[in-house]
C-alpha cells in the first residue's frame, strides 16, 4: 500500500506568488493533518481536516493560509501571497481514526517551500 | 497533553543497544506514550506506543515505568540508519489526537 504522498517535493516561489501543496493520504484514511517545520525549529501542527470539513485549524495563520480536503482528490494547503517567512518544510499526515489516543499517524516526505 | 522531557542528544556505537529516556511526570491516566523519529530530510515516522505495559515491535521496545512518569525507548542494535531525532509524545483522548506536540526531541548519533 502506498503511504502518504506529497507533491511537489520542492517548490520555489517568488514573494507574492501562490503556493499549492498537495497531499494524498494513505488509502482508506479520512483524517488528514498538516504540519510546518521552520528552519532549525520543531514541527508545529497547523490544521486537521476530515473529508470536506475543517475540524481544527488552531495552528493555521489567520491570513493567507487555507486548507481543503475535497470529497474526491488530494488535500490541498494553499498559501497566498507568499513571504520569505513562509519558507519551511510542510508535512502532511493521515490516520485511519482519531479520538482514543492510540492512533498512529503516517507522515509524508514533505514539501520544501523556498520563497525567493 | 502533558509535557515530556528528553536529553538533547545521545551517541551510540553501531550494533550496540541504545536506551533513549523520556520523563513525563505530569502524565494523566489515559495518556498514551508515543515515539516518533525523524530521519534527515524526511517526515516523522511512527516507532512505537504504549499505555502501561512494556511493548515490543520489529523496530524497538518501549519500557514504561510502573508509575508511568518515565519511559525508555530501546533500540536493540543501533545501525547507521537509526541516526535521527527521536520524539517522545503523550497523546490523550480528545477530538483531535492528530495534534501532536513535538518538543526538541533527542538527536541520536550512531558512530560506525
Amino acid at each position: 500500500n502506498a503511504g502518504v504522498m506529497q507533491n511537489p517535493r520542492h517548490l520555489v516561489r517568488r514573494r507574492g506568488q501562490e503556493a499549492r501543496l498537495r497531499c494524498s493520504p494513505v488509502k482508506g484514511h479520512s483524517h488528514v493533518y498538516w504540519y510546518r517545520q521552520l528552519p532549525e525549529e520543531g514541527l508545529k501542527f497547523m490544521v486537521y481536516l476530515q473529508k470536506e470539513n475543517i475540524i481544527d485549524e488552531s495552528g493555521m495563520p489567520k491570513e493567507r493560509f487555507s486548507a481543503e480536503f475535497p470529497k474526491e482528490g488530494p488535500s490541498i494547503l494553499r498559501i497566498q501571497q507568499v513571504v520569505r517567512g513562509d519558507s519551511a518544510a510542510y508535512f502532511c499526515a493521515s490516520s485511519l481514526r482519531t479520538g482514543q489516543g492510540d492512533e498512529k499517524l503516517f507522515f509524508g516526505s514533505g514539501t520544501q517551500l523556498s520563497v525567493l | 497533553d502533558a509535557k515530556t522531557t528528553q536529553p538533547n542528544s545521545m551517541e551510540s556505537n553501531e550494533e550496540e543497544p541504545v536506551h533513549l529516556p523520556c520523563n513525563h511526570s505530569t502524565i494523566s491516566g489515559t495518556d498514551y506514550i508515543h515515539w516518533y523519529r525523524q530521519l534527515p530530510s524526511q517526515g516523522p515516522e511512527y516507532v512505537i506506543h504504549g499505555l502501561t505495559s512494556n511493548v515490543n515491535n520489529r523496530m524497538a521496545s518501549l519500557a514504561i515505568a510502573e508509575d508511568r512518569k518515565s519511559s525508555t525507548l530501546i533500540l536493540h542494535r543501533a545501525t547507521l540508519r537509526d541516526a535521527a531525532v527521536y520524539y517522545c509524545i503523550l497523546i490523550g483522548r480528545s477530538g483531535n489526537t492528530g495534534k501532536l506536540i513535538f518538543g526538541q526531541g533527542t538527536t541520536l548519533q550512531v558512530k560506525p
